[in-house]
């Protein structure tokens, strides 16, 4: 078992440009979910789906963010006209059950905006 | 909402010695929540390290302990002593079950631990 997978690690971009971060979940596993670490913020939710389907979209900010799941090996990230703000660390994670919350994570992808 | 607060920072124990690692947590939900401690070694994802879903439980895990105690909404982590290995950066966190699709964890803001020789 490979764990979650997320590419690239590291990613640099200029200031608005776009962002597409991947993630493939554990094979067998029904829940992804999207974080997003900073130093002064912490480890925020942004987003979750269940069997592709998504559920919970409530830490996502509204403008310049959104999620896909397109099949159960993987789920996107994209995040258009980036800012310096939006550096960060985004991590993935994945659950065999969501209401069980045992979620096992990515190693995150650094995202840097210049 | 949610939140979390652990002793933020960094904590340096002496191999051998104790550890309590604080954390309280607040909800406006009706039912008691998940309580989890996460931890991520040098190197290496985050990671679970022991989770507690029934109120005035204790969870355990490599010689770590947590209760869950709802009078006083607190999660602390405990061991007797501790290891070099055991340097890390943990992680309190909380998960709201009143919803029910909402399986999102609320986290504290990270305690790192350092153990010296």
């Amino acid at each position: 078992n490979a764990g979650v997978i997320q590419t690239p690690r590291h990613k640099v971009t200029g200031k608005g440009q776009e962002a597409t971060l991947w993630c493939e979940p554990i094979s067998g596993h029904s829940a992804v979910f999207w974080y997003r670490q900073t130093i002064v913020q912490g480890l925020e939710f942004l987003t979750y789906f269940r069997n592709q389907a998504p559920i919970d979209d409530s830490g996502m900010p509204k403008e310049r963010f959104s999620a896909q799941m397109p099949n159960q090996s993987h789920s996107t990230l994209k995040i258009q006209s980036t800012q310096p703000q939006d550096s960060a660390v985004y991590l993935c994670a994945s659950s065999p059950r969501d209401w069980d919350y045992e979620q096992y994570f990515g190693p995150g992808t650094r995202l840097t905006v210049l | 909402g949610d939140s979390v607060t652990q002793t933020e920072g960094q904590v340096t124990v002496s191999e051998s010695k104790s550890l309590i690692i604080n954390c309280t947590y607040s909800t406006t939900s009706i039912a008691y929540p998940n309580l989890f401690w996460y931890v991520r070694y040098p190197g290496e994802g985050l990671q679970l390290l022991l989770k507690v879903i029934t109120a005035g439980q204790k969870g355990s895990s490599r010689g770590f302990e947590a209760t869950y105690n709802k009078e006083t909404t607190s999660f602390h982590l405990q061991k007797a002593s501790v290891q070099e290995s055991d340097s890390a950066v943990y992680y309190c966190a909380l998960g709201d079950r009143s919803g029910g699709s909402n399986a999102k964890l609320t986290f504290g803001k990270g305690t790192k631990l350092s153990v010296k020789s």
